[in-house]
């Protein structure tokens, strides 16, 4: 158990619609990363939060968008979704944004 | 445009044996993570290196980075059945101003008991 949470652990919904997926990092660290794995893309780096900021951007599409709350737990929004968007999302926490990352257990989505 | 190449993308190999998995990139990076998956589950981390030179080794396994080839290796020394898995590499890098983690394919590890 890495100590990063995420919720939902499964998700389906349809073409057009929007979810937003939760992320709690562990405890004491200041940033938060957000990945998508699907079997088309592999894995690409979204976008980092550092302590409630963006500290860098990946291949997010401007469909998604991301926040870190003050008390530094974040949110994915995805909306207007699209078949490809059926992916896993995973969450990842470090202490400041360097150093080893702790991964979430993902969250599962399909879009139908 | 920062690529990143794994090599190979499928490895079997028995028990007992020694193999290597090369990563290689595009750009200037500042840092280098490799990342362990197995199947259904998420990712684990393994190594961060940040430095030239750098050796980390944990159990079975050792990476380095040699920042001057843009090249690293995850060397698996006397491989066990509990090893089999995907591994990933990911190179970080600052560009205009922004940080960018990308990840190359995975090599699918299977070690033959």
């Amino acid at each position: 158990d890495s100590g990063v949470t995420q919720t939902p652990k499964h998700l389906i919904t349809a073409t057009g619609q929007r979810v937003t997926l939760r992320c709690s990092p562990r405890s004491g660290d200041l940033s938060v990363y957000w990945y998508q794995q699907s079997l088309d893309q592999g894995l690409q780096f979204l976008i980092q939060y550092y302590n409630g900021e963006e500290r860098a951007k990946g291949n997010i599409l401007e469909r998604f968008s991301a926040q870190q709350f003050p008390d530094l737990h974040s949110e994915l929004n995805l909306s207007s979704l699209e078949l490809g968007d059926s992916a896993l999302y995973f969450c990842a926490s470090s202490p400041t944004g360097v150093e080893t990352q702790y991964f979430g257990p993902g969250t599962r989505l399909l879009v139908l | 445009e920062l690529k990143v190449e794994q090599n190979p993308l499928f490895l079997s190999m028995q028990e007992g044996k020694n193999y290597t998995i090369y990563c290689n990139y595009s750009t200037t990076s500042d840092r280098l993570y490799w990342y362990r998956q197995d199947p259904g589950k998420s990712l684990e981390s393994l190594f961060v290196l940040l430095s030239n030179g750098a050796v980390k080794q944990e159990g079975r396994l050792m990476a380095s980075l040699d920042t001057k080839a843009r090249l690293s290796t995850l060397h698996i020394t006397a491989a066990v059945h509990d090893l089999s898995a995907t591994y990933f590499c990911a190179v970080g890098a600052s560009m205009n101003r922004d940080d960018k983690i990308i990840f190359g394919k995975g090599t699918r590890l299977h070690i033959l008991p």
